[in-house]
């Protein structure tokens, strides 16, 4: 199957400050990427839909200004969570289909798990 | 609300015996529907989906599931598990692009 990468796997950061994680499609094009959270022992929860080229569409109670997304190639994607605060601490995963529609396959990264000091 | 919901948190089995893991959805119209499974230390992978057309869906790795409309569910079957097949399981139903995850069943094999 495809695969997709995300980097770091694992980050620690102090309140306040940004951090940047990479979602890439290593051997086919992403046309839409997606991002989740998820909490310990819960679903993951999309928090945001982006096709290349175009501004992420947020899920509701998801802050834009917050969770930075940008995809702007068809084999990577970005998600800057800006000032962090401890309750943004969670387990984001990345996934990428070929398609426009989220009923296309997702292919899905191995997750970063972010904690905020 | 929509939601996903899957209804075993944890199952443990022994090897050879018969597996299902309920998911129920409360989605009205027209839906589709994924498991997705999550081994040890990996990302999670697509096991199988339905579309349209036989209920009955078949997987990989002897998975199938069966979408029962009347029932509103989508449970993931295997006859007889195996120690490999220790992992996270997800079931995931999409609705005119919303797309939704249960919380998952962890499921441990006994060898």
């Amino acid at each position: 199957g495809a695969v997709v990468s995300q980097h770091p796997s694992r980050v620690i950061c102090k309140s306040g400050t940004s951090v940047k994680i990479e979602c890439r499609s290593l051997d086919f094009q992403a046309t839409t990427m997606f991002w989740y959270r998820q909490f310990p022992k819960q679903s993951l929860m999309l928090m945001a839909t982006s096709n290349e080229g175009s501004k992420a569409t947020y899920e509701q109670g998801v802050e834009k200004d917050k969770f930075l997304i940008n995809h702007a190639s068809l084999t990577l994607s970005t998600l800057t969570v800006t000032s962090a605060h401890p309750e943004d601490s969670s387990f984001y995963i990345c996934s990428g289909t070929e398609g426009l529609s989220s009923t296309d396959t997702q292919y899905f990264g191995p997750g970063t798990r972010l904690t905020v000091l | 609300a929509q939601s996903v919901s899957q209804h075993n948190h944890h199952v443990i089995l022994s090897e050879a015996a018969s597996l299902e893991l309920g998911c129920n959805y409360s989605y009205g119209g027209t839906v589709n529907l994924f498991w997705y499974v999550q081994y040890p230390g990996q990302h999670l992978q697509l096991l199988l989906k339905y579309f349209s057309g036989d209920p009955l869906v078949k997987g990989i790795k002897g998975f199938e599931a069966e979408f029962i409309k009347s029932k509103f569910s989508f449970n993931l079957r295997k006859p007889s598990v195996q120690w490999s097949d220790t992992a996270e399981y997800f079931c995931a139903v999409n609705s005119l692009n919303d797309m939704r995850f249960g919380a998952g069943t962890r499921l441990t094999v006994k060898p």
